[in-house]
């Protein structure tokens, strides 16, 4: 079975800065597909950056991007610029796809970006 | 991708009763998937339902609890049966955005058993 850890509870970073959020996976399959997903208050789930295992380019979508260490079953997002509306818990989530099509997801990080 | 519209977005439930959750999807999917989020937790997967097939559950949870209806490619309803306190958690519904290019999500439903 795959597992996600995020070793990091809560985060704080203030706003215009940078902030990296770790994310490490554990999984017997080669090709799989990565997630950073964002849960504000609201509790509405917004996907941020995906990422493909078989491509070794790291994903990138404006301030955020990510770096992807295959070998090492890593997976991390960095938010460049912070902004307030940033403010979020953020889940890492590993997807099986083929026959494993569904998501597995880290415990979290609360991430507060602070003006 | 895809918008779904999930219903009610909050209850508060008495225990020993029911409660069904809704989701509308604008465009026909072929796998929906359960969520529960307890308070201060992850997400865990409960269960993804197929039209025109029986929902396959994960490990923990069972239909008798968590009856699943998808009656067909754009709707689907979970049911938590029996409620107790330790149902208190936001459910989520889930649909595939095309293979592998992510996942949308419901708003929730947050519920409540007293």
């Amino acid at each position: 079975a795959q597992t996600v850890t995020q070793s990091q509870p809560e985060m704080s970073v203030q706003e215009a800065e940078t902030v990296t959020l770790s994310c490490t996976y554990d999984t017997s399959e080669s090709n799989y597909y990565l997630f950073w997903y964002k849960q504000p208050p609201s509790r509405q789930m917004i996907l941020v950056i995906r990422q493909e295992a078989y491509k070794q380019q790291n994903a990138t979508e404006n301030r955020f991007s990510v770096n992807f260490q295959k070998a090492a079953k890593s997976f991390s997002l960095k938010i460049s610029d912070s902004q307030l509306g940033d403010t979020a818990m953020y889940f890492c989530a590993f997807d099986g796809g083929g026959s494993n099509y569904k998501l597995t997801f880290g415990k979290g990080t609360l991430l507060t970006v602070n003006p | 991708s895809a918008v779904i519209s999930q219903k009610p977005s909050r209850d508060i439930c008495q225990r020993g009763t029911s409660l069904t959750i809704q989701c509308q999807v604008d465009s026909q999917v072929t796998m929906m998937f359960w969520y529960r989020q307890q308070p201060g937790q992850s997400l865990t997967l409960i269960a993804t339902a197929n039209q025109g097939s029986e929902a396959t559950y994960e490990s923990g949870f069972v239909i008798d609890k968590f009856p699943i209806s998808r009656p067909n490619l754009t709707f689907s309803t979970l049911t938590v049966s029996n409620l107790s306190p330790e149902d208190s958690s936001i459910y989520l519904c889930s649909v595939g955005v095309g293979y592998n290019y992510g996942y949308t999500f419901g708003s929730g439903t947050r519920l409540t058993v007293v």
